[in-house]
């Protein structure tokens, strides 16, 4: 079972590009990566998800090198409304799964 | 459309009380049902899950339990509570277990113990 692993905090500005990186070093071959954003008080928010390569959708792309040994949640030009915590999930089948400590980002005015 | 209900909201209980959260699912049949822990500032830590009914799945030995006793609903319990019961507890549900179908996660329930 690969441990997750994220920065705890990263802050950045509006209208910046933010990434955030998860280590995944024992990701397993059907291992898949999902990322989730969590506001206080509410439960966590599917963000994106992929096995390899680079995903992207309306919010934000996600980049897994080819050893998948890590994985970079891409936000693109952030505001206030997307300071919030961001799970990075490495999971398999079976319920399988490892959730990251979470970053919390911070977006400054 | 799917909906996932979580109650009560908050809670406060004291220390050695019984403790019952609710869970229940809209719109689907034969979810995989989860509960979560979030401590305060800290990660999701994944409880219990279940595939279907009366099939429970434990992850980490504690004082809680969990039971499904309908297709849609999940209950979280236990009989003394602690003060490191104290909490965030969410639910999710997700129509097939695997690392390729996301979680929907429920609003959740503040559980303080004093």
């Amino acid at each position: 079972l690969a441990k997750t692993t994220q920065p705890i905090s990263m802050d950045s500005y509006e209208g910046q590009e933010v990434n955030i990186t998860c280590s995944h070093n024992n990701i397993a071959t059907n291992d898949y990566i999902t990322w989730y954003q969590q506001f206080p008080s509410q439960g966590p928010r599917f963000i994106i998800q992929g096995y390899k390569t680079k995903v992207t959708n309306e919010v934000a792309s996600l980049f897994i090198p080819a050893d998948r040994k890590s994985s970079t949640l891409s936000l693109p030009r952030v505001s206030l409304s997307d300071t919030a915590v961001y799970y990075c999930l490495v999971e398999g089948s079976n319920n399988d799964m490892r959730f990251g400590a979470g970053t919390r980002l911070t977006v400054k005015p | 459309s799917q909906t996932i209900h979580q109650w009560p909201a908050t809670l406060v209980q004291p220390v050695g009380s019984p403790l019952s959260l609710e869970c229940t699912v809209e719109g689907t049949s034969n979810p995989n049902l989860y509960w979560y822990r979030q401590a305060a500032g800290r990660g999701l830590q994944l409880l219990f899950y279940s595939v279907g009914i009366g099939q429970i799945s434990s992850e980490v030995p504690q004082n809680l339990s969990a039971s499904r006793p309908q297709d849609r609903q999940f209950i979280l319990s236990s009989k003394k509570l602690l003060l490191s019961d104290s909490g965030f507890y969410l639910c999710a549900w997700r129509p097939l277990a695997g690392g390729d179908h996301e979680q929907f996660f429920g609003p959740g329930t503040r559980l303080t113990v004093l």
